[in-house]
């Protein structure tokens, strides 16, 4: 592994299945991150952690859980899918705990929930 | 919370030619400005980024300006080449604890051979 990887890379879900999209880092950061982006919309902060161990809820949180059991995952999990959750999913890391520095982001998983 | 505002979404320039993205930040607190360029199918990736304690900052073709007064920052690439064309996002983030990253919109730069 090299870097930030995701899993899957792209995923078609029914609603109101459940599903835990994977991130694994393998360069020892202490943040990591998970966002959305939506056209027109940007990136939007879903979930953040700054260290194994501890989370934070970001901009737009509901419908989403993350832990962080060890410094290398930080899995995002959708409990009950909704429409809405269709969207590409990117994964990010930094080294830093805080948000001023350079940021690591995954290749992505599009998400499809119909 | 930080609103960043950028522009303008697209852009189309000619090879050879300049390129300017703008955005604006709200939250005058905020001291870090980064840029990122995303090509088709993969994942942002930081190009260039400045601090609120410089104005301007350069890194070969890329260059990034800052007016913390008019709280206003600006990408700009100059002799533009084809695979320069991507999405570009700005952001801003404040320093102390976390502080939380907030993109822009986007720009989808074209550039025509």
């Amino acid at each position: 592994i090299a870097g930030i990887t995701q899993a899957p890379t792209s995923q078609i879900l029914a609603a109101g299945r459940r599903m835990t999209l994977r991130c694994t880092q393998d360069m020892r950061h202490n943040a990591m991150y998970w966002y959305r982006q939506d056209l027109g919309l940007g990136l939007r902060l879903i979930h953040y952690s700054n260290t194994a161990g501890t989370t934070g809820k970001g901009e737009v949180p509901d419908g989403y859980s993350v832990s962080r059991a060890n410094t290398d995952d930080f899995p995002l999990t959708l409990a009950s899918a909704v429409p809405s959750q269709t969207s590409v999913y990117f994964c990010a890391s930094s080294p830093a705990s805080g948000g001023a520095g350079e940021q690591f982001f995954g290749p992505g998983t599009r998400l499809t929930v119909l | 919370g930080e609103n960043v505002e950028q522009h303008p979404s697209t852009l189309s320039v000619q090879e050879g030619d300049s390129a300017v993205i703008k955005c604006t930040y709200s939250d005058s607190a905020s001291n870090y400005f980064p840029w990122y360029k995303q090509e088709l199918g993969k994942g942002p990736q930081l190009i260039i980024d400045i601090r609120s304690n410089v104005g301007e900052k350069k890194d070969q073709r890329i260059a990034v300006t800052l007016n913390k007064t008019a709280k206003h920052f600006s990408l700009h690439i100059t002799e533009t080449q084809p695979e320069d064309s991507a999405v570009y996002f700005c952001a801003a983030s404040g320093s102390g604890g976390y502080q939380k990253v907030t993109f822009g919109i986007g720009t989808k730069l074209q550039v025509i051979p």
